[in-house]
């Protein structure tokens, strides 16, 4: 089955700098790679997601680029506010699976 | 629009005792799904429905059972509680459960269960 790294376990940053979280996944037919957003007391909620045909995604101050070659994906945010801070958790799916194969998740901490 | 309902949201339990979470979502979503949520784990599948009258086995299914009541409700049993089931447990649906489609999944606020 599919099996997705997510590094790094913790980042902090200070305000206004930006953040870069990474993902591996070992299925090469991987074709939908979701990134979701938790914060504390809360169940996750998608931010934003990127199919395998595209390269890279922009949503206002967050980015997500795809490698296929290398089966690596990549969450930017850029100028990180208090608010972004949360668990993020990356995830992966093949095109015939009917679930997602969630990362081990990074606790951001944004520094005022 | 309440989107997924999770009940109880905190429960201890002593080992061999029994119990279920319910779950209940009112977008009219097809699949529902339990996962478990583990430090250092991320999130890993119980069960899921793809849709109503279906059920199937993710990850980690074992000690757990599953009901698709109709629709709207999807919930977990465990038959008897083992401190191995200590986590926090999260109910989702998403509009369909195949392939196609991005299967965007919206998640309930969490069951944290504590079991001694």
């Amino acid at each position: 089955g599919e099996n997705v790294e997510q590094h790094p376990s913790t980042l902090s940053v200070q305000e206004g700098d930006s953040a870069v979280i990474k993902c591996t996944y070992s299925d090469s037919a991987s074709n939908y790679f979701p990134w979701y957003k938790q914060e504390l007391g809360k169940g996750p909620q998608l931010i934003i997601d990127i199919r395998s045909n595209v390269g890279e995604k922009k949503d206002q101050r967050i980015a997500v680029t795809l490698n296929k070659t290398a089966k690596h994906f990549s969450l930017h945010i850029t100028e990180t506010q208090p608010e972004d801070s949360a668990v993020y958790f990356c995830a992966a799916r093949r095109g015939s699976a009917r679930q997602l194969t969630f990362g081990s998740g990074t606790q951001l901490t944004v520094l005022p | 629009n309440a989107g997924v309902t999770q009940t109880p949201k905190f429960q201890v339990l002593k080992t061999g005792q029994s119990m279920t979470l319910q779950c209940a979502q009112d977008m009219n979503h097809n699949s529902m799904y339990w996962y478990r949520q583990d430090p250092g784990m991320g999130l890993r599948l119980i069960y899921y429905s793809a849709s109503e009258g279906t059920t199937d086995k993710g990850e980690v299914p074992n000690g757990y059972n599953v009901s698709r009541l109709n629709k709207r409700e999807f919930s977990l049993r465990l038959e008897s509680a083992a401190p191995s089931q200590t986590s926090v447990y999260f109910c989702a649906s998403s509009p369909r459960g195949g392939p196609s489609g991005a299967n965007v999944l919206t998640f309930g606020a969490g069951s944290r269960l504590t079991v001694l």
